[in-house]
């Protein structure tokens, strides 16, 4: 109950396009859903949350999708570009329990 | 301004050996958390500390010790190292108690290599 799936493993998407990864996790307990991405021998940064009350946020080029009753969420990043390319990573928490990180997307761009 | 340092950047040593890493955070925060990203990338916790106190205690060999001298440090000492100890450390803040809706700061790890 404490996993976070997340998929694709890795993604290439030609520059402009739009790059999606999915998450899914089984705690309904869960109530606050980050994306953090991470570059190269960097640690992670928080890019964009959501909280289950709302069914889409958007950042810029950036948009959380929720759906509360299959739970899942998902990122969906427009007009990506080279500097885009990292591995991303969702995550849950919430009620007291701390945060499951999915194990992560490496996302390429390509010029 | 760093907001959140670690020490030693790079941690090579030998099987068995005793190493600890630092970590200070200078944002005021309650929370500070250590995390092993293993060679596929997978992020996951190890301990939660909240105001010195130990709030998460994950599944981890009693090799590893973490210290809170105060609420602005959280050091981890590593016993008897093994291979399998060869990850990429983090160090991570909040500004509340750990599992709230709190953005988490990540220092920028320590990559250890145990020979």
């Amino acid at each position: 109950q404490q996993q976070v799936k997340q998929s694709p493993q890795s993604l290439i998407v030609q520059k402009g396009g739009i790059s999606i990864i999915n998450c899914a996790y089984e705690n309904t307990a869960f109530d606050y859903f980050p994306w953090y991405q991470q570059f190269p021998g960097k640690g992670p940064a928080l890019l964009i949350a959501i909280r289950p009350d709302v069914s889409e946020k958007k950042e810029g080029r950036f948009t959380i999708s929720f759906n509360k009753s299959a739970k899942q969420f998902s990122l969906h990043i427009m007009d990506s570009q080279p500097g885009d390319s990292a591995t991303y990573f969702c995550a849950a928490s919430g009620n007291g329990q701390n945060f499951v990180f999915g194990p992560g997307t490496r996302l390429s761009v390509l010029p | 301004d760093t907001a959140v340092s670690q020490t030693p950047k790079y941690l090579v040593t030998q099987m068995g050996n005793d190493k600890s890493i630092k970590c200070e955070q200078n944002l005021g925060h309650d929370t500070m958390y250590w995390y092993k990203q293993d060679s596929k990338k997978f992020l996951k916790i190890m301990f939660s500390y909240n105001n010195k106190e130990l709030i998460i205690n994950e599944t981890v060999p009693n090799r590893f010790s973490p210290k809170s001298p105060d609420k602005a440090h959280l050091n981890l000492h590593i016993n008897s190292l093994e291979l399998g100890d060869s990850a990429v450390y983090f160090c991570a803040s909040s500004q509340g108690a750990s599992g709230m809706q709190e953005t988490q700061y990540f220092g920028p790890g320590t990559r250890l290599l145990v020979l």
